[in-house]
């Protein structure tokens, strides 16, 4: 079956503008994670969404945020870009319900360059 | 607070060495999981194993071996008789069980590189 799907695979952006990244989870799967990679901070959790719901946060600021739809798919915007928003934001897709972890396939991600 | 440590930043070897990754954790749940990837050049993360609290035995797949050891708290990976496609970055991973299981603790990674 199709994996877990970002789009687009690159992009740079200026300072200021907003951007949206787009991840289609592995059919079947209800939650959908952010991940953001950079060299100096290492893999940093964003936010999880199940169900269309935000279910966890993690600590960035209100500048990032994201939702799903219902088709489970989701989206991460990213306001007024800094030039240390550059980096591979990761999406991850689970079958995991309310109550149990199944585990994580991760997206190719979608590299950010803010200039 | 959960916390993830790979101490070991990068690895060299030569073809056919076996080599061991560190990965010692910490978390006050009596429920959570435990995961290895493999991100190779391209960028994707690599599911390889995925391991319960309850659930210490060792395990093997391949020429990959898991040493879970709730005692140290830790979850050491093996490769024996590694080949240069094993050259990536390996990160060992962390998650709660129930709501919080959404949000995975990574550890810094450890840089492998298998020479020939």
């Amino acid at each position: 079956k199709a994996g877990v799907t970002q789009t687009p695979r690159y992009l740079i952006k200026t300072r200021g503008q907003q951007v949206t990244l787009s991840c289609s989870p592995i059919s079947g799967h209800r939650s959908v994670s952010w991940y953001q990679q950079t060299p100096g901070q290492g893999l940093q959790f964003l936010f999880e969404y199940f169900s269309e719901t935000q279910r966890n946060k993690g600590n960035f600021p209100g500048r990032f945020s994201g939702r799903q739809f219902s088709n489970s798919r989701s989206e991460m915007n990213v306001s007024t870009l800094e030039l240390g928003d550059s980096a591979l934001y990761l999406c991850a897709s689970s079958p995991r319900d309310r109550t149990s972890n199944y585990g994580y396939t991760f997206g190719s991600g979608t590299r950010l360059t803010v200039v | 607070a959960q916390k993830v440590t790979q101490a070991q930043t990068e690895i060299s070897v030569v073809e056919k060495e076996d080599v061991t990754l560190d990965c010692v954790y910490e978390t006050r749940d009596t429920t959570y999981y435990l995961f290895w990837y493999k991100q190779p050049p391209s960028g994707e993360l690599v599911f390889l194993i995925r391991r319960n609290s309850f659930d210490e035995q060792n395990e093997i797949s391949g020429r990959y071996s898991w040493n879970f050891q709730k005692s140290t708290s830790s979850f050491n990976f093996t490769i024996t008789a590694s080949q240069v496609v094993d050259s990536a970055v390996y990160f060992c991973a962390l998650s709660e069980a129930g709501n919080q299981g959404g949000k995975l603790i990574f550890g810094q990674g450890t840089e492998l590189s298998v020479k020939p």
